[in-house]
């Protein structure tokens, strides 16, 4: 069964840039020509969705993030990563990982809690 | 884009069916059936319980089931148990090829 697994900085000083990494288990992530996500949650608040990796290698991401965003696959690793740069305090968050199947976010990792404090 | 729009409570007793609304607009909900719902417990990760509008993953109880009419979906569940008490986010593909969620719906079962 597919599993995913988040990591990366826990803290993250403002202006610096997130690095985090999304390992991808139980199955290869070039079968079944899936797309990639990531989607993210402020503590108590909802779900954001930041931006998605297509199964073409072209990136989408949440307008609002304007440009701040790399999201990329090596496929070679199976991992998905995510670099947001120039973060501020509003970046603090439960940063998820999912795979995009029917147009819906069907596996989720566990998620990792993202701090962006001086 | 903005957040999907969502009741931010809703409550019902064990073994009654209650409804979450969720509404958008012409280019998310509206534009096509790429509607799905998640369960969240608390210190936990979404659970896809509804894609395409209505369809359940394998797995997911019958008693959850979900419809669109315009640019609104609803999620109901009938029967309710106890387990099912936890917060529910709709999201929508959208005409621009983003994802848009909404804002969450906390259900405290009675």
């Amino acid at each position: 069964q597919l599993q995913l697994q988040e990591s990366g900085s826990g803290l993250v000083k403002p202006s610096q840039t997130l690095s985090l990494t999304c390992a991808v288990s139980g199955d290869s992530m070039s079968s079944g020509g899936y797309s990639w996500s990531w989607i993210r949650q402020p503590p108590g608040k909802g779900l954001e969705w930041i931006g998605y990796f297509y199964q073409s290698g072209s990136t989408f991401h949440n307008p609002s993030l304007k440009s701040r965003v790399n999201i990329s696959v090596d496929r070679s690793k199976n991992q998905i990563s995510l670099r947001l740069s120039s973060v501020t305090a509003a970046d603090t968050a439960v940063y998820y990982c999912a795979r995009v199947s029917n147009d819906s976010f069907d596996i989720w990792g566990r998620g990792t809690m993202v701090t962006v404090s001086s | 884009q903005s957040a999907l729009t969502q009741p931010a409570s809703v409550s019902g007793s064990p073994g009654q069916s209650i409804t979450i609304s969720c509404t958008g607009t012409s280019s998310d909900i509206g534009g096509d059936n790429y509607v799905s719902w998640y369960q969240q417990h608390p210190g936990e990760a979404p659970k896809l319980m509804i894609y395409f509008v209505s369809y359940r993953p394998s797995g997911v109880s019958n008693r959850f089931s979900g419809s669109k009419s315009g640019n609104t979906a609803s999620l109901t569940i009938s029967g309710l148990l106890a387990a099912d008490e936890a917060d529910y986010y709709c999201s929508s593909y959208t005409t621009s090829n983003t994802w848009v969620f909404g804002g969450g719906t906390k259900l405290t079962v009675l």
